[in-house]
């Protein structure tokens, strides 16, 4: 069946840095990829997508690309914040007549000033 | 605009208790998900309801059951919780239909709630 890895955490940077988290996928066909970003104490929220392969999805300085021929969707920030400290989870739809969501296992994100 | 509200957001529950999971949308979406987050794990689907008036099972749905109440209402049932059910439960909502095409409108989930079971 389909699924989703990405890296294990937790992710320690400093301020400014460069962000990458990596995320391969297995799956039938070409389905859309999703980053979701889950702040503390909160539900997870979308931070982008890509429908199709070659697709950049592009959020809040982040950006990932839909990359078919290595099947991933990484995760990058040019410079992160002390407020993008988070867990990151990369998805992707599990086809059918729905919007089910696989989802991989989340990583932690920890920025220090 | 409250989104998707659920309730309660903490609980404790010994071995063979039951509860039922409350959660409600306001953005008249048409599906609705149940997830539960697990350390190391991810989310995991339970059950979802792609309309009003149908459920389905999904990955992980043994001990539990849904119910479709109306097209805003989706409750999470435990009929005799385990301690493998401690976790924490996210319900969720979308569209049908996004940019993109079809099934392609993101996830909009609610603050979970977390379950103890001792």
């Amino acid at each position: 069946g389909n699924s989703v890895t990405q890296m294990e955490g937790p992710v320690t940077l400093s301020e400014e840095a460069f962000l990458t988290i990596n995320c391969t996928y297995t799956a039938t066909g070409y389905p859309s990829l999703f980053w979701y970003v889950q702040y503390p104490g909160e539900g997870l929220q979308l931070l982008l997508k890509a429908t199709k392969a070659d697709d950049k999805g592009s959020n809040k300085g982040f950006e990932a690309t839909y990359r078919k021929e290595t099947t991933s969707f990484h995760l990058e920030k040019g410079s992160v914040q002390v407020s993008d400290s988070a867990v990151y989870f990369c998805a992707l739809h599990d086809g059918g007549a729905t919007n089910k969501l696989i989802f991989g296992t989340g990583t932690l994100l920890a920025v220090q000033p | 605009n409250a989104g998707v509200t659920q309730t309660p957001k903490f609980q404790v529950l010994k071995t063979g208790q039951s509860m039922t999971l409350q959660c409600a949308q306001d953005m008249n979406h048409n599906s609705m998900y149940w997830y539960r987050q697990d350390p190391g794990m991810g989310l995991r689907l339970i059950y979802y309801s792609a309309s009003e008036g149908t459920t389905d099972k999904g990955e992980v749905p043994n001990g539990y059951n849904v119910s479709r109440l109306n097209k805003r209402e989706f409750s999470l049932r435990l009929e005799s919780a385990a301690p493998s059910q401690t976790s924490v439960y996210f319900c969720a909502s979308s569209e049908n239909w996004g940019a993109g095409g079809p099934y392609n409108s993101p996830l909009h989930f609610g603050n979970g709630t977390r379950l103890t079971v001792t």
